[in-house]
């Protein structure tokens, strides 16, 4: 496998509600990245995480935050949540940069939000 | 123009067939290049890198034009295992660049 685990691998929330979703990245991956997956579409760049500091951001509301801790963990958090974030949501930890920089990716939360 | 973008298919073809993607992307300084494959409702797993000088892995062919901004892949004896969700990946260069996904290319092999 990748040796990168998310959790958890499905939730339910309501609507307005705040949800935290958790990524143990590859030992020695020191960038950690985060994506969402509606049905049927690519995943979407969310932010990424480099030592511990936001790294580069997508198009997504504040409302989604982020952190990365030293022991490769990170987490991603979303405020208020809305009906349309349901979605499959992934983290994927690489090396920086380089030509041969693959991301292992997690088995992803599915977020349900009603 | 989107960062990456590929035609979204349905790609129908038959079992023993070839079949080819492109997938274009509009940052020149881009350095890194993937082929990922996502089956339904599972994470994207890496299917091969592109290099440079094109590459080949058993039945799959990655090719890169830099020139004209585009990669693809070449499927030959098309199997029934090979019906999945073809993503293209590109990544920057450096800790501040990004990996990009395009919204993948679906292919169906029929029997």
């Amino acid at each position: 496998e990748t040796g990168v685990t998310q959790s958890p691998t499905h939730l339910i929330k309501t609507r307005g509600q705040q949800v935290t979703l958790r990524c143990s990245s590859q030992s020695g991956h020191n960038t950690v990245s985060w994506y969402q997956q509606a049905l049927g579409q690519g995943p979407q760049f969310i932010f990424q995480y480099y030592r511990e500091e936001e790294n580069g951001r997508g198009n997504f509301p504040p409302r989604f935050s982020g952190l990365q801790f030293p022991n490769y963990s990170s987490e991603l958090n979303v405020n208020a949540l809305e009906l349309d974030d349901s979605a499959l949501y992934l983290c994927a930890s690489s090396l920086p940069g380089g030509a041969s920089t693959e991301a292992f990716f997690g088995q992803g939360t599915r977020l349900t939000v009603v | 123009r989107k960062e990456v973008e590929q035609d979204p298919g349905p790609f129908n073809v038959p079992e023993g067939a070839t079949v080819a993607f492109n997938c274009t992307y509009s940052n020149s300084a881009s350095q890194s290049f993937f082929w990922y494959r996502q089956d339904c409702r599972k994470e994207p797993k890496l299917l091969m890198s592109v290099y440079s000088s094109g590459n080949e892995d058993g039945r799959f062919t990655a090719q890169l034009n830099r020139a004209s901004q585009y990669i693809s892949l070449l499927i030959r004896d098309s199997k029934l295992s090979d019906s999945a969700t073809y993503l293209c990946v590109v990544n920057g260069w450096g800790r501040d660049d990004k990996i990009i996904f395009g919204k993948g290319t679906r292919l169906h092999i029929l029997p």
